[in-house]
């Protein structure tokens, strides 16, 4: 059973497109969270929800949109993608917002943008 | 600015042989963890390290927080290939802060 699960794993697509990538968590966590791993593996939270709460918005630009319909969910969508975006973006869930708590990653969405 | 800087940068060692990488940060902490990332694979979680802790075990892990010197290291005892992975280390500031801060990694390959 996958604990935490994104999908596409791969997504191609052109400049000034608008993708979503989506992820789910079937542990009960309650805080989920959006990372961008760069092609120098630097790996930078986004975004975070606690109970479908934003708690963390980080310097990220507007056209990247989180959107948690539920505390098992947490989509990002991105608008009129740029090469910059190209990246890998991985989900992650907590127990809690606490960060004593490990941090469960999903297998991570590969974005290129042409 | 970012927190953690994981040096070497990249180490490769034989299989049986103990693996050391440290872990440097820049402000004060509350929990410092590890992490490690399989190639094309999400990170895992390894071992947390409190501040108010010196050192902690976990099978073949030691991990050693040294807060005067703002460093971290992570030994793996008796290398097997399949440790062969990035490890991150990644700090939290505790309170209402709620964002772990990722360093850039240490690429271990173990050769068999």
């Amino acid at each position: 059973d996958t604990a935490v699960s994104q999908t596409p794993k791969y997504l191609v697509t052109q400049m000034g497109n608008d993708k979503s990538i989506k992820c789910e968590q079937n542990l009960g966590h309650d805080t989920m969270y959006w990372y961008k791993q760069d092609s120098k593996k630097f790996l930078k939270i986004m975004f975070s929800y606690n109970n479908k709460e934003l708690i963390i918005n980080e310097t990220v630009p507007n056209r990247f949109s989180p959107k948690s319909p539920d505390k098992a969910h947490l989509n990002l969508h991105i608008n009129s993608l740029e090469l910059g975006d190209s990246a890998v973006y991985f989900c992650a869930s907590s127990l809690g917002a606490v960060l004593s708590y490990e941090q469960y990653f999903g297998p991570g969405t590969r974005l290129t943008v042409t | 600015s970012q927190q953690g800087e994981e040096d070497p940068q990249a180490l490769s060692i034989q299989e049986g042989e103990n693996a050391t990488m440290n872990c440097s940060y820049k402000t004060s902490i509350n929990n410092l963890q590890w992490y490690r990332q399989n190639s094309g694979r999400g990170l895992v979680h390894l071992i947390l390290i409190r501040s108010n802790e010196r050192e902690k075990h976990s099978g073949r892990l030691r991990v050693t927080l040294d807060t005067s010197k703002k460093s971290s290291s992570l030994l793996i005892t008796a290398s097997r290939a399949a440790d062969t992975a990035s490890y991150f280390c990644a700090t939290d500031r505790g309170g209402s802060n709620y964002k772990l801060t990722f360093g850039k990694g240490t690429l271990l390959t173990v050769n068999p």
